[in-house]
């Protein structure tokens, strides 16, 4: 069935880097955009951006342009979101989810989630 | 940008109940709009798109109306597994997503 799985927890130091992956399942990995958002711990959800994994074209909301980069690699049917300079708030459950028309649209399925940690 | 304004936060109701929640867009943004359902400890799940249809496999008591900037999501008749917070979602051709804040359903 189609499926996207996340890469296991992380924890970061301020200042670091991180990079999530998300692995697609049961469809055709190149014809649905893939959107991150991420969940910190009680509050709603934050939408990041988006990548096109047939062209590589990428759509960033404004909060994270200049902070996060969303590639692929069509071989392995991954994509992934990297997030440079973490900060305390970046604390979050971050999700990858497949999005179905030309611009990113309605959201299903959603992965399981990654939980990253950002701490001193 | 257009904000999403979902109410009401938080909602207590009884097995059975009708219940209703909005999501008011600030500006037209014609049926562009989703609902989710999310269980504690699990990812969101689609349950309605484009403001009114029904994702394959839902059950039929959750239903969405509206258009331009008022939008309801409603389940007829609550049942325990209906316990989730609900978000509304809003979509354009920028692209631009965001979600509405949030509706915790719990059962009384």
């Amino acid at each position: 069935q189609v499926q996207l799985v996340q890469s296991g927890a992380e924890v970061k130091r301020p200042g670091a880097s991180l990079k999530v992956s998300c692995k697609a399942f049961g469809y055709t990995f190149t014809s649905y955009d893939i959107n991150w958002v991420r969940q910190a711990t009680g509050q709603g959800l934050e939408w990041m951006g988006w990548i096109n994994p047939n062209s590589g074209d990428t759509g960033y909301a404004q909060k994270f342009q200049g902070r996060v980069t969303m590639t692929r690699n069509t071989s392995i049917n991954t994509v992934y979101m990297e997030l440079s300079s973490l900060r305390s708030e970046d604390t979050a459950m971050y999700y990858c989810a497949r999005s179905l028309g030309v611009v990113p649209d309605q959201f299903d399925p959603w992965g399981q989630g990654t939980l990253v940690t950002v701490s001193s | 940008d257009i904000q999403m304004a979902q109410s009401p936060s938080s909602l207590s109701a009884s097995v059975g109940d009708r219940v209703t929640i909005t999501c008011q867009a600030s500006q037209d943004i014609s049926n562009y709009l989703n609902w989710y359902q999310q269980k504690p400890g699990k990812a969101p799940k689609l349950l309605i798109f484009d403001a009114s249809i029904l994702e394959t496999g839902v059950p039929s008591r959750f239903s969405g109306s509206g258009s331009g900037t008022d939008f309801t999501f409603t389940i007829s008749s609550l049942q325990p597994e209906d316990v989730a917070t609900y978000y509304c979602q809003k979509y354009d051709n920028f692209p631009s997503i965001t979600f509405g804040q949030g509706t915790r359903l719990e059962i009384k």
